[in-house]
This record gives structure tokens, sequence and C-alpha cells, in this order.
């Protein structure tokens, strides 16, 4: 079975420059997710989609990041303009069904870094 | 804050020994996970334990529960230099499907 993939694997750029991250997650997979984990830290969440709707942004900064999920299946997560505080590592995972972390495990990708000059 | 915090921040042991990492959190909850997190790489799930189970075990991973004391712990026995990695416990946020994860325990094993 494949797992989750994420690219680009890593990403510099220049701050107020613009990026995307994609991720294509297990094949049936309901539940989709966004963290973000800055250097030493644990992985922090920005978003989560149930099939192709948000279930909860709460996290996001939505004056510079926004998310999508088309058809239920693959995500993209940009970020516009980026900030030196954006540098980190994005890291997609999925869950099989609906109740995501209540019943289940996460399935993580490998993750895309980030580094904002 | 809702999410788990682990303890100790750092580990360092030699291969053999085992590696204990402790887990305390603060609300009520229905189960508790352990993910294994290699640098640079994304984060593997290890073993999730239940709100009413005491003990689970899987391979050399031992994971414990007191939902009375709000804590767990995950032991590693007979450590390999490959257990080298960052041990993340994590949490349903007020038991919904939403994930939260502690600041993590890195441990490392020398050969």
């Amino acid at each position: 079975e494949a797992g989750v993939a994420q690219s680009p694997r890593y990403k510099i750029i220049e701050k107020r420059q613009s990026v995307a991250f994609w991720c294509n997650p297990i094949s049936g997979h309901a539940t989709l997710y966004w963290y973000q984990q800055i250097l030493g830290q644990g992985p922090k969440l920005l978003i989560q989609f149930q099939n192709n709707g948000v279930v909860d942004d709460s996290q996001l900064p939505k004056d510079r990041f926004s998310a999508e999920r088309l058809k239920g299946v693959d995500s993209t997560l940009k970020i516009q303009p980026a900030k030196l505080e954006d540098s980190a590592v994005y890291l997609c995972a999925s869950s099989l069904d609906s109740g995501g972390a209540r019943t289940g495990e996460l399935f993580f990708g490998e993750g895309s870094r980030l580094t904002v000059l | 804050s809702q999410q788990g915090e682990e303890d100790p921040q750092a580990l360092s042991i030699q291969e053999g020994e085992n590696a204990t990492m402790n887990c305390s959190y603060k609300t009520s909850i229905n189960n508790l996970q352990w993910y294994r997190q290699n640098s640079g790489r994304g984060l593997v799930h290890l073993i999730l334990i239940r709100s009413n189970e005491r003990e689970k075990h899987s391979g050399r991973l031992r994971v414990t529960l007191d939902t009375s004391k709000k804590s767990s712990s995950l032991l590693i026995t007979a450590s390999r230099a490959a257990d080298t990695a960052s041990y993340f416990c994590a949490i349903p946020y007020y038991n919904t499907d939403k994930l939260i994860f502690g600041t993590g325990t890195r441990l490392q094993v020398f050969p």
C-alpha cells in the first residue's frame, strides 16, 4: 500500500515570496491533516479536512496561509507571502475513517521542509 | 494546555539498556498515541492505547496508561542504535478527531 506522498521535499524561498505544497493521502482515507513542525517542537495542527470539506482551520493563519482539498483526494497548502517564521517542516497526514484521531492512527508523509531567507 | 508533555526532553543511553519516556496530560481522553520521528523524516505510529486499557505491548515496546494520574509511559526494552529518534505522545483534542502532539523526547542510543 502506498503511503502519504508529499512534494516538494525541500524548498528555499525569499521572504514575501509564495510557496505551495502538495499532498496525496493514502487511497480511501477520508480525513486529511496539515501540520507545521518548527525545529525542536512537536507538530502543530494547521487544518483538517473531512473528504473535501474543512473541519477545522482555527490554527491556520488565514492572512497568509490557504489550503484546499479538491475532490476529496489531493490537497495543497499555500503560503503567500512567506515570513521568516514560516520556516518549518509541513507535514501531511491522513486517517482511514471519519473518526480520525478519535478512533485510529494517523499516517504521515515525509514532510516538506521550507526555509525562508 | 490539552497537549501531552513528555519527560525527559532528552535521553541518552547505551545499546541494550531500556529507555523510558513519560507523557502527562490535563483532560480526559479516549485514547493516547505514541509516534516516532527519525531525523528529517515523517512521524510513524507506534501504539494506540485506549482509555479502558492499562497496558499494551508491541515487540520491544510497552505502553502504560494511568487515567487517574493522567499519565502514560513508553518503555523501549533492549534498545538499539536504530531506536535513536524523537518520540511524541499525542491525544485527541477534547476527544475530537484532531490529534494534538506534545513536545517530544529526543532519544539517543549509543552503540
